[in-house]
Protein backbone atom coordinates (compact mmCIF):
# COMPACT_ATOMS: atom_id res chain seq x y z
CA UNK A 1 0.00 0.00 0.00
CA UNK A 2 1.24 3.37 -0.61
CA UNK A 3 0.95 6.25 2.01
CA UNK A 4 2.58 9.91 2.55
CA UNK A 5 3.62 10.96 6.07
CA UNK A 6 4.23 14.65 6.76
CA UNK A 7 5.77 14.80 9.95
CA UNK A 8 5.10 18.16 11.08
CA UNK A 9 1.69 19.37 11.12
CA UNK A 10 2.56 22.75 11.88
CA UNK A 11 5.93 24.43 10.75
CA UNK A 12 6.43 28.37 12.62
CA UNK A 13 9.37 30.41 10.88
CA UNK A 14 10.63 33.91 10.64
CA UNK A 15 10.52 35.99 8.20
CA UNK A 16 14.32 35.48 5.81
CA UNK A 17 14.81 32.18 7.69
CA UNK A 18 15.25 28.74 5.96
CA UNK A 19 11.81 27.05 5.40
CA UNK A 20 11.72 22.89 5.99
CA UNK A 21 8.57 21.15 5.40
CA UNK A 22 9.52 17.62 5.78
CA UNK A 23 7.49 14.36 3.55
CA UNK A 24 8.34 10.82 3.93
CA UNK A 25 6.34 8.10 1.56
CA UNK A 26 6.31 4.39 1.27
CA UNK A 27 5.57 2.86 -2.01
CA UNK A 28 6.07 -0.53 -3.82
CA UNK A 29 5.68 1.17 -7.03
CA UNK A 30 7.95 4.26 -8.51
CA UNK A 31 5.95 7.15 -7.54
CA UNK A 32 5.67 10.64 -8.74
CA UNK A 33 5.90 13.35 -5.78
CA UNK A 34 4.20 16.62 -5.96
CA UNK A 35 4.30 19.24 -3.53
CA UNK A 36 0.97 21.61 -3.64
CA UNK A 37 0.23 24.97 -1.43
CA UNK A 38 -2.75 25.94 -0.76
CA UNK A 39 -3.68 29.63 0.75
CA UNK A 40 -6.86 30.34 2.85
CA UNK A 41 -9.88 30.60 0.49
CA UNK A 42 -7.80 29.36 -2.75
CA UNK A 43 -7.76 26.61 -5.02
CA UNK A 44 -4.41 24.34 -4.64
CA UNK A 45 -1.65 25.19 -6.39
CA UNK A 46 1.16 23.33 -7.99
CA UNK A 47 4.81 24.13 -6.60
CA UNK A 48 6.52 21.18 -8.04
CA UNK A 49 6.63 17.82 -8.52
CA UNK A 50 9.45 14.95 -9.56
CA UNK A 51 8.66 12.46 -12.73
CA UNK A 52 11.91 10.10 -12.37
CA UNK A 53 13.81 12.84 -13.72
CA UNK A 54 16.46 15.24 -11.45
CA UNK A 55 16.19 14.62 -8.18
CA UNK A 56 16.67 18.13 -6.78
CA UNK A 57 13.22 19.71 -8.10
CA UNK A 58 12.71 23.52 -8.38
CA UNK A 59 9.86 24.90 -8.31
CA UNK A 60 7.77 28.23 -8.31
CA UNK A 61 8.53 31.25 -5.91
CA UNK A 62 11.99 29.82 -4.65
CA UNK A 63 11.02 26.22 -3.20
CA UNK A 64 12.60 23.24 -3.84
CA UNK A 65 12.83 19.32 -2.93
CA UNK A 66 15.19 16.76 -3.17
CA UNK A 67 13.94 13.41 -3.96
CA UNK A 68 16.11 10.59 -1.73
CA UNK A 69 15.25 7.63 -2.73
CA UNK A 70 17.36 5.70 0.15
CA UNK A 71 15.10 8.01 2.36
CA UNK A 72 12.00 7.85 0.76
CA UNK A 73 11.77 11.54 1.87
CA UNK A 74 10.98 14.40 -0.41
CA UNK A 75 11.36 17.51 1.92
CA UNK A 76 10.63 21.17 0.67
CA UNK A 77 12.94 24.05 1.20
CA UNK A 78 13.43 27.47 0.91
CA UNK A 79 16.07 29.50 1.82
CA UNK A 80 14.28 32.21 2.73
CA UNK A 81 10.39 32.54 4.18
CA UNK A 82 8.08 35.63 2.96
CA UNK A 83 5.28 37.06 5.05
CA UNK A 84 3.36 35.31 1.58
CA UNK A 85 4.79 32.03 2.10
CA UNK A 86 2.15 31.79 4.83
CA UNK A 87 0.20 28.84 4.23
CA UNK A 88 -1.02 25.22 3.88
CA UNK A 89 1.38 23.24 2.48
CA UNK A 90 0.66 19.20 0.78
CA UNK A 91 2.88 16.30 -0.03
CA UNK A 92 1.44 14.19 -2.63
CA UNK A 93 1.99 10.97 -4.29
CA UNK A 94 1.32 9.55 -7.18
CA UNK A 95 1.57 5.69 -8.52
CA UNK A 96 0.78 3.24 -11.48
CA UNK A 97 -0.32 -0.15 -9.83
CA UNK A 98 -2.13 -0.93 -13.09
CA UNK A 99 -4.47 2.10 -12.28
CA UNK A 100 -3.18 5.66 -10.78
CA UNK A 101 -3.58 5.98 -7.20
CA UNK A 102 -3.39 9.66 -5.67
CA UNK A 103 -2.28 10.11 -2.00
CA UNK A 104 -2.10 13.51 -0.45
CA UNK A 105 -0.51 13.73 2.92
CA UNK A 106 -2.39 15.42 5.92
CA UNK A 107 -0.58 18.89 5.78
CA UNK A 108 1.69 21.13 7.05
CA UNK A 109 0.97 24.66 7.83
CA UNK A 110 3.25 27.28 7.63
CA UNK A 111 3.46 30.37 9.83
CA UNK A 112 5.85 33.24 9.12
CA UNK A 113 6.66 35.45 11.70
CA UNK A 114 7.22 38.87 11.03
CA UNK B 1 -6.43 29.79 -20.04
CA UNK B 2 -9.36 29.91 -17.74
CA UNK B 3 -8.96 27.44 -14.52
CA UNK B 4 -11.10 24.36 -13.16
CA UNK B 5 -14.72 26.31 -12.31
CA UNK B 6 -16.80 24.97 -9.67
CA UNK B 7 -20.25 25.81 -8.54
CA UNK B 8 -21.79 26.74 -6.05
CA UNK B 9 -19.10 28.10 -4.06
CA UNK B 10 -20.82 27.35 -0.54
CA UNK B 11 -24.12 25.32 0.50
CA UNK B 12 -25.67 24.71 3.58
CA UNK B 13 -28.31 21.41 3.73
CA UNK B 14 -29.82 19.66 6.47
CA UNK B 15 -28.87 16.08 7.03
CA UNK B 16 -30.98 14.07 4.53
CA UNK B 17 -31.17 16.21 1.73
CA UNK B 18 -29.87 16.25 -1.21
CA UNK B 19 -27.38 18.08 -2.63
CA UNK B 20 -24.89 18.66 -6.45
CA UNK B 21 -21.88 19.94 -7.28
CA UNK B 22 -21.10 20.82 -10.69
CA UNK B 23 -17.36 21.17 -12.09
CA UNK B 24 -16.14 22.23 -15.36
CA UNK B 25 -12.30 21.55 -16.37
CA UNK B 26 -10.06 23.03 -18.37
CA UNK B 27 -10.73 22.70 -22.13
CA UNK B 28 -9.05 19.96 -23.54
CA UNK B 29 -8.04 18.11 -20.27
CA UNK B 30 -9.37 14.51 -20.47
CA UNK B 31 -8.75 13.72 -16.88
CA UNK B 32 -11.31 14.62 -14.09
CA UNK B 33 -10.96 14.11 -10.41
CA UNK B 34 -13.29 14.83 -7.34
CA UNK B 35 -11.76 15.11 -3.94
CA UNK B 36 -13.55 15.44 -0.43
CA UNK B 37 -11.53 17.67 2.02
CA UNK B 38 -12.85 17.40 5.80
CA UNK B 39 -11.43 20.19 7.80
CA UNK B 40 -7.70 19.76 9.08
CA UNK B 41 -6.92 16.51 6.70
CA UNK B 42 -5.37 16.25 3.48
CA UNK B 43 -7.82 16.21 0.49
CA UNK B 44 -9.17 12.07 -0.20
CA UNK B 45 -9.47 11.30 -3.70
CA UNK B 46 -12.68 10.06 -4.36
CA UNK B 47 -13.44 9.41 -7.99
CA UNK B 48 -11.67 10.16 -11.19
CA UNK B 49 -12.76 9.96 -14.77
CA UNK B 50 -10.73 9.57 -18.03
CA UNK B 51 -12.92 11.45 -20.53
CA UNK B 52 -16.32 9.98 -19.80
CA UNK B 53 -15.73 6.33 -18.29
CA UNK B 54 -14.55 6.24 -14.41
CA UNK B 55 -11.19 5.10 -13.81
CA UNK B 56 -11.16 5.07 -10.51
CA UNK B 57 -13.99 4.99 -7.57
CA UNK B 58 -12.80 3.05 -4.94
CA UNK B 59 -13.05 5.57 -2.18
CA UNK B 60 -16.60 6.70 -3.07
CA UNK B 61 -19.57 5.92 -0.96
CA UNK B 62 -21.58 4.47 -3.58
CA UNK B 63 -24.27 4.49 -1.60
CA UNK B 64 -24.97 7.68 -1.28
CA UNK B 65 -22.32 9.43 -3.47
CA UNK B 66 -22.58 9.62 -7.18
CA UNK B 67 -21.10 11.11 -10.16
CA UNK B 68 -21.22 10.98 -13.93
CA UNK B 69 -19.13 12.96 -16.76
CA UNK B 70 -22.08 12.18 -19.74
CA UNK B 71 -20.27 14.20 -22.35
CA UNK B 72 -16.39 13.47 -21.19
CA UNK B 73 -16.06 17.71 -20.50
CA UNK B 74 -17.87 19.10 -17.51
CA UNK B 75 -19.04 16.94 -14.30
CA UNK B 76 -21.94 16.97 -11.64
CA UNK B 77 -21.33 15.10 -7.94
CA UNK B 78 -24.16 13.95 -5.79
CA UNK B 79 -24.86 12.94 -2.24
CA UNK B 80 -28.29 12.12 -1.36
CA UNK B 81 -29.11 11.30 1.46
CA UNK B 82 -26.56 13.76 3.45
CA UNK B 83 -24.92 13.10 6.79
CA UNK B 84 -23.49 15.18 9.26
CA UNK B 85 -19.74 13.86 8.20
CA UNK B 86 -20.17 15.12 4.82
CA UNK B 87 -18.78 18.48 5.52
CA UNK B 88 -16.17 19.47 3.87
CA UNK B 89 -14.54 21.00 0.57
CA UNK B 90 -15.28 19.11 -2.48
CA UNK B 91 -12.60 19.82 -4.92
CA UNK B 92 -12.18 19.22 -8.35
CA UNK B 93 -9.67 18.94 -10.77
CA UNK B 94 -8.49 18.35 -14.00
CA UNK B 95 -5.37 17.04 -15.60
CA UNK B 96 -4.10 16.86 -19.01
CA UNK B 97 -4.31 12.80 -19.99
CA UNK B 98 -4.01 11.35 -17.00
CA UNK B 99 -0.84 9.41 -16.41
CA UNK B 100 0.75 9.52 -12.84
CA UNK B 101 3.12 12.14 -13.67
CA UNK B 102 0.34 14.79 -14.89
CA UNK B 103 0.28 18.11 -12.84
CA UNK B 104 -3.61 18.45 -11.59
CA UNK B 105 -5.21 21.40 -11.86
CA UNK B 106 -7.62 22.85 -8.87
CA UNK B 107 -11.05 24.65 -8.78
CA UNK B 108 -11.66 26.96 -5.54
CA UNK B 109 -13.56 24.08 -4.16
CA UNK B 110 -17.53 23.58 -2.68
CA UNK B 111 -17.79 23.79 1.16
CA UNK B 112 -20.62 22.15 1.91
CA UNK B 113 -21.80 22.20 5.60
CA UNK B 114 -24.34 19.61 6.34
CA UNK B 115 -26.81 20.88 9.75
Amino acid sequence: AQSVTQLDSHVSVSEGTPVLLRCNYSSSYSPSLFWYVQHPNKGLQLLLKYTSAATLVKGINGFEAEFKKSETSFHLTKPSAHMSDAAEYFCVVRVNTGGFKTIFGAGTRLFVKA
Amino acid sequence: EAGVAQSPRYKIIEKRQSVAFWCNPISGHATLYWYQQILGQGPKLLIQFQNNGVVDDSQLPKDRFSAERLKGVDSTLKIQPAKLEDSAVYLCASSLVGEFTDTQYFGPGTRLTVL
